[in-house]
């Protein structure tokens, strides 16, 4: 079955470095994506990662899977206030339609 | 362009009504998908299309229709609104399987 896990609440100081933690079970999955959710609004997506693929950077954010233990993180560097929001991890294979499996979201707080 | 839009934004409904909530994307996206998102939960996927006239039942589906027939449009309908269906629903669009556009959300209540 697919089951996608993530801890309810990260806080941090601003300017420190932003951790966010997630375990899948599928070993399936295709694609592994972080989107993130501000107050009131729907999710935009931050990034994503091949299963094949090891680390991802992109400006602040750097992504590292670990295939063997299922593993997925998300690290955001330069944490800013405007980094508070919730970032659920998701799932994904190829074919049948858009099948996302999404964690239950962190809540990263950022505090000055 | 406007990406994905969803209306209401919110509704109130009772027990046994029924309505259906709009979902509406201009960038000419194959698939589309409806999901619910509840406290604790993550979101869930209802249904999804991957194209004008085929849709397929995602993990919640039970109390749910849709209809695709056009690209443009993917519209949620509850025959019959249950409390159990109090949540916020997000529609999303992908053109490519992979990049899902999610749009604002509707917030529902069902008393």
């Amino acid at each position: 079955g697919e089951d996608v896990e993530q801890s309810l609440f990260l806080s941090v100081r601003e300017g420190d470095s932003s951790v966010i933690n997630c375990t899948y079970t599928d070993s399936s999955s295709t694609y592994l994506y972080w989107y993130k959710q501000e107050p009131g609004a729907g999710l935009q997506l931050l990034t994503y990662i091949f299963s094949n693929m090891d680390m991802k950077q992109d400006q602040r954010l750097t992504v590292l899977l670990n295939k063997k233990d299922k593993h997925l993180s998300l690290r955001i560097a330069d944490t800013q206030t405007g980094d508070s929001a919730i970032y659920f991890c998701a799932e994904g294979i190829t074919g049948g339609g858009n099948k996302l499996t999404f964690g239950t979201g962190t809540q990263l707080k950022v505090e000055l | 362009n406007a990406g994905v839009t969803q209306t209401p934004k919110f509704q109130v409904l009772k027990t046994g009504q029924s309505m259906t909530l709009q979902c509406a994307q201009d960038m000419n996206h194959e698939y589309m998908s409806w999901y619910r998102q509840d406290p604790g939960m993550g979101l869930r996927l209802i249904h999804y299309s991957v194209g004008a006239g085929i849709t397929d039942q995602g993990e919640v589906p039970n109390g749910y229709n849709v209809s695709r027939s056009t690209t443009e449009d993917f519209p949620l309908r509850l025959l019959s609104a249950a409390p159990s269906q109090t949540s916020v629903y997000f529609c999303a669009s992908s053109y490519d399987r992979l990049t899902q556009y999610f749009g604002p959300g509707t917030r529902l209540l069902v008393l």
